[in-house]
């Protein structure tokens, strides 16, 4: 998996959006980028992934860059409920799903 | 989406004594599942792959008679703590495979007193 460097924390107003960067210089052209997030003691939440093209879901939107050397995960209307940490992880979408984590970037949204 | 369910959710046991764990798929077959260990305020670290019918992967550095891993049918595998120590205590979690995405377990808090 290419190594992924994300923020180690962010805040954002309950009801505007959070927008989490990931930078992963090093992916190369089978690599797709995952986001996932982990509320605190709960397992991992798939929320999105996508390999070139901007991608939208009833979650969230993944917005990558031309070139794919980093992404940005945009929540359109935070509430409280999405404080968590956020990992971004690039991996092969293959048989063998072991995902690599890193350190993720803790959200927190204020009321 | 797909749900892995992990039990207990909690367990507090006495060190000296062995500890399973539960993975299960609940609405599909996974002939891979994964387990992964987490101190706090750390990230997620896989222990092992699991797959059915055969035996476990280790990764490196985790003792396979210690983490006894069992995946004896497609839906259910589980993780079997032998002899917790306290530096044991920590939050494992589950994955498992539905053609190439993995879904997640609660976790499971284990605490070694």
């Amino acid at each position: 998996d290419a190594k992924t460097t994300q923020p180690t924390s962010m805040d954002c107003a309950e009801g505007r959006a959070a927008n989490l960067p990931c930078n992963h210089s090093t992916i190369s052209g089978n690599e797709y980028v995952y986001w996932y997030r982990q509320i605190h003691s709960q397992g991992p939440q798939y929320i999105i992934h996508g390999l070139k093209n901007n991608e939208t879901n009833e979650m969230a939107s993944l917005i990558i860059t031309e070139d794919r050397k980093s992404s940005t995960l945009i929540l359109p209307h935070a509430t409280l409920r999405d404080t968590a940490v956020y990992y971004c992880i690039a991996t092969r979408s293959g048989s063998a799903r072991q995902l690599t984590f890193g350190s993720g970037t803790q959200l927190t949204v204020l009321p | 989406g797909a749900v892995v369910s992990q039990h207990p959710s909690w367990v507090i046991c006495k060190s000296g004594t062995s500890v399973k764990i539960e993975c299960r798929s609940l609405d599909f077959q996974a002939t891979t599942m994964f387990w992964y260990r987490q101190f706090p305020k750390k990230s997620l670290m896989l222990m092992a792959t699991s797959n059915e019918g055969s035996k476990a992967t280790y990764e490196q550095g985790v003792e396979k008679d210690k983490f006894l891993i069992n995946h004896a049918s497609l839906t259910l595998s589980t993780l079997t703590v032998t002899s917790a120590h306290p530096e044991d205590s920590s939050f494992y979690i589950c994955s498992a495979l539905l053609n190439t995405e993995a879904f997640f377990g609660q976790g499971t808090r284990l605490t070694v007193v």
